[in-house]
């Protein structure tokens, strides 16, 4: 199995609901990515988890929680958002976290394209 | 700090037409990796290619080929006789220490039948 899976595909929410992205993988990757990709513009980095523990968080409003329950599952929780949340939410994984991992290069998912009403 | 910039916003080809993408990158690390990803209309992001700053060998996969040169901190993508199919936003991206990936602002390539 050499893929990422992001549940689920699309999704619709309100300010007010409270839903979760989901990514697994079963490669063995100990190095877990959530990217967020605006209309138009590149992916940017919102949270890394190595080796289930959260290792870079870029500033990302607390509204958006991340957890990683196991080595091949990470969750990408929401509470709250706003209309200009309305992305696509990529998660990528690579096999070791830190300087290798970019050389066994990252497997994406397809993404969930949220939409914030 | 680590940046990639793609100048090219977008282009438009014909079909058949050869096209190059241009890719300029910035990093203090001495070791680097750099990569192109495609993104078709559907989202997904399609690895196309990684290099490593070490090894500045020309690659050719096919109609695609990448010229990496240290010297210019450049790493070009070329599409030999373009298709319809090569039509997407292709990103250059850069990982160097523990850095993840960093992107381009990506280059939206339309080629007409």
């Amino acid at each position: 199995d050499t893929e990422v899976t992001q549940t689920p595909k699309h999704l619709v929410m309100g300010m007010t609901n409270k839903k979760s992205l989901k990514c697994e993988q079963h490669m063995g990757h100990r190095a877990m990515y959530w990217y967020k990709q605006k209309a138009k513009k590149p992916p940017e980095l919102m949270f890394v988890y190595s080796y289930e523990k959260l290792s870079i968080n870029e500033s990302v409003p607390s509204r958006f929680s991340p957890e990683c329950p196991n080595s091949s599952l990470l969750n990408l929780h929401l509470h709250a958002l706003q209309p200009e949340d309305s992305a696509l939410y990529l998660c990528a994984s690579s096999q070791d976290p830190g300087f290798d991992s970019a050389n066994y290069g990252y497997t994406f998912g397809s993404g969930t394209r949220l939409t914030v009403v | 700090a680590q940046k990639v910039t793609q100048a090219q916003t977008e282009i438009s080809v014909v079909e058949k037409e050869d096209v190059t993408l241009d890719c300029v990158y910035e990093t203090r690390d001495t070791t680097y990796y750099l990569f192109w990803y495609k993104q078709p209309p559907s989202g997904e992001l399609v690895f196309l290619i990684r290099r490593n700053s070490f090894d500045e060998q020309n690659e050719i996969s096919g109609r695609y080929s990448w010229n990496f040169q240290k010297s210019t901190s450049s790493f070009n993508f070329t599409i030999t006789a373009s298709q319809v199919v090569d039509s997407a936003v292709y990103f250059c991206a850069l990982s160097s220490g523990n850095t993840p990936l960093v992107f381009g602002k990506g280059t939206r390539l339309s080629v007409i039948a």
